[in-house]
Protein backbone atom coordinates (compact mmCIF):
# COMPACT_ATOMS: atom_id res chain seq x y z
CA UNK A 1 0.00 0.00 0.00
CA UNK A 2 1.07 3.03 -1.02
CA UNK A 3 1.86 5.62 2.19
CA UNK A 4 -0.12 8.22 0.09
CA UNK A 5 -3.13 7.65 -2.41
CA UNK A 6 -4.29 10.58 -5.32
CA UNK A 7 -6.64 10.21 -7.95
CA UNK A 8 -4.92 11.26 -10.84
CA UNK A 9 -7.42 12.29 -12.48
CA UNK A 10 -7.41 13.80 -15.54
CA UNK A 11 -10.30 16.48 -14.07
CA UNK A 12 -12.04 19.39 -16.50
CA UNK A 13 -14.16 21.48 -15.39
CA UNK A 14 -15.89 24.97 -16.82
CA UNK A 15 -14.18 28.19 -15.43
CA UNK A 16 -15.60 29.22 -12.58
CA UNK A 17 -16.60 26.16 -10.73
CA UNK A 18 -15.39 24.72 -7.62
CA UNK A 19 -12.80 22.23 -7.40
CA UNK A 20 -11.96 19.36 -5.31
CA UNK A 21 -8.72 17.44 -5.14
CA UNK A 22 -8.19 14.96 -2.74
CA UNK A 23 -5.47 12.39 -1.07
CA UNK A 24 -5.68 9.79 1.48
CA UNK A 25 -2.98 8.28 3.80
CA UNK A 26 -2.14 5.59 5.82
CA UNK A 27 0.64 6.51 8.33
CA UNK A 28 -1.26 8.05 11.27
CA UNK A 29 2.56 9.74 11.89
CA UNK A 30 2.15 12.57 9.47
CA UNK A 31 1.88 16.02 11.05
CA UNK A 32 2.65 18.27 7.77
CA UNK A 33 0.10 18.34 4.77
CA UNK A 34 1.04 20.55 1.79
CA UNK A 35 -0.25 20.62 -1.55
CA UNK A 36 2.04 21.67 -4.46
CA UNK A 37 0.89 23.22 -8.08
CA UNK A 38 3.08 21.78 -10.87
CA UNK A 39 2.46 23.76 -14.81
CA UNK A 40 3.46 21.24 -17.53
CA UNK A 41 7.11 21.24 -17.92
CA UNK A 42 8.26 23.19 -14.53
CA UNK A 43 8.98 22.12 -11.14
CA UNK A 44 6.34 21.75 -8.61
CA UNK A 45 5.73 25.09 -6.49
CA UNK A 46 4.31 25.37 -2.65
CA UNK A 47 0.86 26.52 -2.73
CA UNK A 48 -0.09 25.67 1.02
CA UNK A 49 0.70 24.10 3.89
CA UNK A 50 -1.63 22.74 6.98
CA UNK A 51 0.07 21.29 10.55
CA UNK A 52 -2.43 18.80 12.32
CA UNK A 53 -5.56 19.11 11.56
CA UNK A 54 -8.13 21.73 10.42
CA UNK A 55 -8.83 24.14 7.56
CA UNK A 56 -6.56 26.88 6.11
CA UNK A 57 -7.58 29.11 3.40
CA UNK A 58 -5.62 31.83 0.95
CA UNK A 59 -7.93 33.47 -1.46
CA UNK A 60 -9.54 31.57 -3.80
CA UNK A 61 -8.00 28.08 -2.17
CA UNK A 62 -8.98 26.53 0.98
CA UNK A 63 -7.46 23.27 1.90
CA UNK A 64 -8.64 21.14 4.53
CA UNK A 65 -7.09 18.22 7.00
CA UNK A 66 -9.44 15.28 9.00
CA UNK A 67 -6.72 13.11 10.50
CA UNK A 68 -9.46 10.74 11.47
CA UNK A 69 -10.39 9.60 8.22
CA UNK A 70 -6.54 9.95 7.54
CA UNK A 71 -7.80 12.19 4.27
CA UNK A 72 -6.88 16.31 2.95
CA UNK A 73 -8.77 18.01 0.32
CA UNK A 74 -7.70 21.01 -1.71
CA UNK A 75 -10.72 23.41 -2.44
CA UNK A 76 -10.13 25.92 -5.46
CA UNK A 77 -13.16 28.28 -5.78
CA UNK A 78 -14.23 30.24 -8.78
CA UNK A 79 -11.03 28.44 -10.89
CA UNK A 80 -9.87 30.23 -13.59
CA UNK A 81 -7.71 29.12 -16.89
CA UNK A 82 -4.75 29.44 -15.01
CA UNK A 83 -5.20 26.86 -12.36
CA UNK A 84 -4.94 24.16 -15.35
CA UNK A 85 -1.82 22.42 -13.62
CA UNK A 86 -1.23 18.87 -11.30
CA UNK A 87 -1.66 19.57 -7.91
CA UNK A 88 0.71 17.09 -5.67
CA UNK A 89 -0.39 16.35 -2.00
CA UNK A 90 2.70 15.51 0.01
CA UNK A 91 2.67 14.71 3.75
CA UNK A 92 5.27 14.65 6.76
CA UNK A 93 6.44 13.33 9.94
CA UNK A 94 6.80 16.25 12.87
CA UNK A 95 10.95 15.74 11.90
CA UNK A 96 10.40 15.27 8.30
CA UNK A 97 12.00 11.71 8.05
CA UNK A 98 9.18 10.92 6.47
CA UNK A 99 7.91 12.98 3.24
CA UNK A 100 5.84 11.60 0.58
CA UNK A 101 4.09 13.14 -2.39
CA UNK A 102 1.11 11.74 -3.81
CA UNK A 103 1.18 11.41 -8.05
CA UNK A 104 -0.60 14.52 -8.70
CA UNK A 105 -4.13 14.94 -10.18
CA UNK A 106 -4.25 17.25 -13.31
CA UNK A 107 -6.63 19.59 -13.60
CA UNK A 108 -8.24 21.45 -17.16
CA UNK A 109 -10.55 24.62 -16.32
CA UNK A 110 -11.67 25.30 -19.69
CA UNK A 111 -12.71 29.05 -20.36
CA UNK B 1 17.01 36.72 -6.61
CA UNK B 2 17.94 33.34 -9.03
CA UNK B 3 16.08 30.08 -8.18
CA UNK B 4 17.26 26.73 -7.92
CA UNK B 5 19.35 26.18 -11.24
CA UNK B 6 19.56 23.08 -12.95
CA UNK B 7 21.43 21.87 -15.64
CA UNK B 8 21.54 20.23 -17.93
CA UNK B 9 17.89 20.50 -18.79
CA UNK B 10 17.42 18.10 -21.34
CA UNK B 11 20.11 14.81 -21.46
CA UNK B 12 19.93 11.87 -23.95
CA UNK B 13 22.12 9.22 -23.69
CA UNK B 14 22.42 5.57 -23.87
CA UNK B 15 22.79 3.00 -22.09
CA UNK B 16 25.80 2.09 -19.41
CA UNK B 17 26.58 5.76 -20.14
CA UNK B 18 27.68 7.98 -17.30
CA UNK B 19 25.12 11.01 -16.68
CA UNK B 20 25.68 13.45 -14.41
CA UNK B 21 22.92 16.28 -13.09
CA UNK B 22 24.03 19.48 -11.73
CA UNK B 23 21.82 21.91 -9.01
CA UNK B 24 22.74 25.25 -7.83
CA UNK B 25 20.35 25.95 -4.40
CA UNK B 26 19.15 28.99 -3.97
CA UNK B 27 21.69 31.02 -2.12
CA UNK B 28 21.52 30.53 1.72
CA UNK B 29 19.35 27.92 1.57
CA UNK B 30 20.91 25.41 3.84
CA UNK B 31 18.92 21.90 2.51
CA UNK B 32 19.05 20.00 -0.86
CA UNK B 33 16.99 17.43 -2.32
CA UNK B 34 16.76 15.11 -5.43
CA UNK B 35 13.75 14.01 -6.32
CA UNK B 36 12.74 11.54 -9.12
CA UNK B 37 9.59 12.53 -11.37
CA UNK B 38 7.76 9.78 -13.89
CA UNK B 39 4.33 9.05 -14.74
CA UNK B 40 3.94 5.28 -12.57
CA UNK B 41 5.97 6.32 -9.53
CA UNK B 42 4.96 10.21 -9.23
CA UNK B 43 7.70 12.41 -7.60
CA UNK B 44 10.25 10.01 -5.10
CA UNK B 45 12.88 11.68 -2.86
CA UNK B 46 16.24 10.19 -3.89
CA UNK B 47 18.16 11.97 -1.17
CA UNK B 48 18.31 15.02 0.83
CA UNK B 49 21.16 16.72 2.60
CA UNK B 50 21.67 19.50 5.36
CA UNK B 51 24.43 21.76 5.22
CA UNK B 52 26.25 20.21 2.77
CA UNK B 53 25.91 16.58 4.21
CA UNK B 54 23.71 13.68 3.26
CA UNK B 55 21.01 12.64 6.24
CA UNK B 56 18.67 10.37 4.30
CA UNK B 57 19.75 8.25 1.09
CA UNK B 58 17.12 5.61 1.18
CA UNK B 59 15.90 6.49 -1.61
CA UNK B 60 18.36 6.38 -3.55
CA UNK B 61 17.65 3.07 -6.06
CA UNK B 62 20.07 1.71 -6.59
CA UNK B 63 23.96 2.09 -6.11
CA UNK B 64 24.31 2.89 -9.91
CA UNK B 65 22.96 6.15 -8.11
CA UNK B 66 25.19 8.49 -6.20
CA UNK B 67 25.02 12.02 -5.11
CA UNK B 68 27.40 14.67 -3.80
CA UNK B 69 27.37 18.28 -2.37
CA UNK B 70 31.05 19.54 -2.19
CA UNK B 71 29.73 22.76 -0.90
CA UNK B 72 26.35 25.29 0.00
CA UNK B 73 26.26 26.17 -3.80
CA UNK B 74 26.67 23.00 -5.66
CA UNK B 75 25.74 19.31 -5.82
CA UNK B 76 25.60 16.52 -8.33
CA UNK B 77 23.57 13.39 -9.09
CA UNK B 78 25.17 10.64 -11.04
CA UNK B 79 24.13 7.47 -12.20
CA UNK B 80 27.16 4.86 -13.75
CA UNK B 81 26.05 2.89 -15.31
CA UNK B 82 22.61 4.51 -16.95
CA UNK B 83 19.87 1.64 -17.94
CA UNK B 84 16.65 2.60 -19.95
CA UNK B 85 14.61 2.35 -17.01
CA UNK B 86 16.47 5.19 -14.89
CA UNK B 87 14.51 7.77 -17.65
CA UNK B 88 12.70 10.46 -15.94
CA UNK B 89 12.41 13.77 -15.08
CA UNK B 90 15.01 14.56 -12.13
CA UNK B 91 14.42 17.64 -9.63
CA UNK B 92 16.42 19.44 -7.65
CA UNK B 93 14.74 21.26 -4.47
CA UNK B 94 15.83 23.34 -1.67
CA UNK B 95 14.92 24.97 1.53
CA UNK B 96 15.91 27.50 4.25
CA UNK B 97 13.70 27.20 7.43
CA UNK B 98 11.48 24.32 6.67
CA UNK B 99 11.46 21.36 5.10
CA UNK B 100 8.26 21.60 3.86
CA UNK B 101 8.37 24.65 1.64
CA UNK B 102 10.68 23.27 -0.38
CA UNK B 103 11.80 25.74 -3.86
CA UNK B 104 12.10 23.44 -6.96
CA UNK B 105 14.58 24.07 -10.06
CA UNK B 106 13.21 23.15 -13.70
CA UNK B 107 14.15 19.90 -13.52
CA UNK B 108 16.58 17.74 -16.41
CA UNK B 109 14.55 15.28 -18.41
CA UNK B 110 16.85 12.16 -18.76
CA UNK B 111 16.38 9.57 -21.65
CA UNK B 112 18.33 6.63 -21.70
CA UNK B 113 18.01 5.04 -24.64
Amino acid sequence: QKEVEQDPGPLSVPEGAIVSLNCTYSNSAFQYFMWYRQYSRKGPELLMYTYSSGNKEDGRFTAQVDKSSKYISLFIRDSQPSDSATYLCAMATNTGNQFYFGTGTSLTVIP
Amino acid sequence: DAGVIQSPRHEVTEMGQEVTLRCKPISGHNSLFWYRQTMMRGLELLIYFNNNVPIDDSGMPEDRFSAKMPNASFSTLKIQPSEPRDSAVYFCASSLRHFYEQYFGPGTRLTVT
